[in-house]
């Protein structure tokens, strides 16, 4: 299988810790996007990379949020001193950078649930 | 700012009848769109898109179609199948390979 993965794929943790949620991209994708998904909602942006630089970040990406692509393939995303607001679907997508026709788009990894106590 | 918008959260439908999802959108600068199904505990999975540039496309069974002076667009979905049955995600984008705005979904429920 060469789709999006995301590692944990759950993950339940204490208010106030820290966690770390790895992405590998489907290989050559060389643009990575990261969402925040709350019930009931649409996905919603939180960053994306081209290779390995940060391009845009939303303002929904706290201080306590940090991603990173440091060789421009698998990604991470670190939230620091969690809260219960964190509680969310973090989900990972791909795509390439020179669209080939209208079907290529980004796609979706399975996500990781995060559950602040 | 909710951009996007799918203002019917669910859809019951008899196999083999048409499903119509809609879609509105508030930002003019849209000049890209996609829709993305999504089953539980799975990502979301792209279904079909259409640039602002035309008005409609075509896919087996799936269709989108896009009113720009309207600011609304609409997937059929013909016949519905029992597997058909997830939620459906308008998206839009401002470039086809940028940071994509959603809408809140809609779950659809075909029936026997």
């Amino acid at each position: 299988d060469t789709g999006v993965s995301q590692d944990p794929r759950h993950k339940i943790t204490k208010r106030g810790q820290n966690v770390t949620f790895r992405c590998d991209p489907i290989s050559e994708h060389n643009r990575l996007y990261w969402y925040r998904q709350t019930l009931g909602q649409g996905p919603e942006f939180l960053t994306y990379f081209q290779n390995e630089a940060q391009l845009e970040k939303s303002r929904l990406l706290s201080d306590r949020f940090s991603a990173e692509r440091p060789k421009g393939s698998f990604s991470t995303l670190e939230i620091q001193r969690t809260e219960q607001g964190d509680s969310a679907m973090y989900l990972c997508a791909s795509s390439p950078r020179d669209p080939k026709g209208s079907t290529d788009t980004q796609y979706f990894g399975p996500g990781t649930r995060l559950t602040v106590l | 700012d909710q951009q996007v918008k799918q203002n019917s959260p669910s859809l019951s439908v008899q196999e083999g009848r048409i499903s119509i999802l809609n879609c509105d959108y508030t930002n003019s600068m849209f000049d890209y769109f996609l829709w993305y199904k999504k089953y539980p505990a799975e990502g979301p999975t792209f279904l079909i898109s259409i640039s602002s540039i035309k008005d409609k496309n075509e896919d087996g069974r799936f269709t989108v179609f896009l009113n720009k002076s309207a600011k609304h667009l609409s997937l059929h979905i013909v016949p519905s199948q029992p597997g058909d049955s997830a939620v459906y995600f308008c998206a839009a984008t401002t470039d086809s390979w940028g940071k994509l705005q959603f809408g809140a979904g809609t779950q659809v429920v075909v029936t026997p």
